[in-house]
């Protein structure tokens, strides 16, 4: 079955720092993968997406993720945070194979310090 | 183009009534997907519709229920509601499924409390 495991459920850097955000997954055939942003009582933003090819991928806001088969894994990555970027964030696989339907990982929330 | 728009924003019912939701996709998007989210169990897929038609569901009572209209519009109804359907119901709009390839635009939400 598909699943998506986000096993950090808060953070807190320091603004400036560098942010890494861990996310697993599992699913049978190549996955989609997804990163999204919430911010309170907001709907979701895609950050980036992966496909297919060039496994690092770039998105909005200075965001990059990483895909690694081997480890099953898209890594969400920022050199250095702004205080801006304190949000929740999800990371996603869409799975194709029944219909358009997207699993979510239960979230990390990002805490930014001055 | 314009983004996924949810109306209402907010919504304040009592237990045991219905509620209607609307979502309308982004121009030309023909698939609408809703989810649910809240604080213990995150955010749960209810329902995929493409061309009118249900075509995938996700493991919700037969409360919830959906439709989607020929300009690709959609509707979600919850009735006899009860005090854990409170939650912030998100629609997703994707371009043509057969691409393959799509990514989900959400909509702010529609934040529904029950009393």
């Amino acid at each position: 079955a598909q699943s998506v495991t986000q096993p950090d459920i808060h953070i807190t850097v320091s603004e400036g720092a560098s942010l890494e955000l861990r996310c697993n997954y599992s699913y049978g055939a190549t996955p989609y993968l997804f990163w999204y942003v919430q911010s309170p009582g907001q709907g979701l933003q895609l950050l980036l997406k992966y496909f297919s090819g060039d496994t690092l991928v770039q998105g909005i806001k200075g965001f990059e993720a990483e895909f690694k088969r081997s480890q099953s894994s898209f890594n969400l990555r920022k050199p250095s945070v702004h205080w801006s970027d304190a949000a929740e964030y999800f990371c996603a696989v869409g799975a194709w194979d029944t219909g358009n339907q997207f699993y979510f990982g239960t979230g990390t929330s990002l805490t930014v310090i001055p | 183009k314009a983004g996924v728009t949810q109306t209402p924003r907010y919504l304040i019912k009592t237990r045991g009534q219905q509620v209607t939701l609307s979502c309308s996709p982004i121009s030309g998007h023909r698939s609408v997907s809703w989810y649910q989210q809240t604080p213990g169990q995150g955010l749960q897929f209810l329902f995929e519709y493409f061309s009118e038609t249900q075509r995938n569901k996700g493991n919700f009572p037969g409360r919830f229920s959906g439709r989607q209209f020929s300009n690709s519009r959609s509707e979600m109804n919850v009735s006899t509601l009860e005090l854990g359907d409170s939650a912030l119901y998100l629609c997703a709009s994707s371009p043509d499924p057969m691409s393959g390839q799509e990514t989900q635009y959400f909509g702010p939400g529609t934040r529904l409390l029950v009393l």
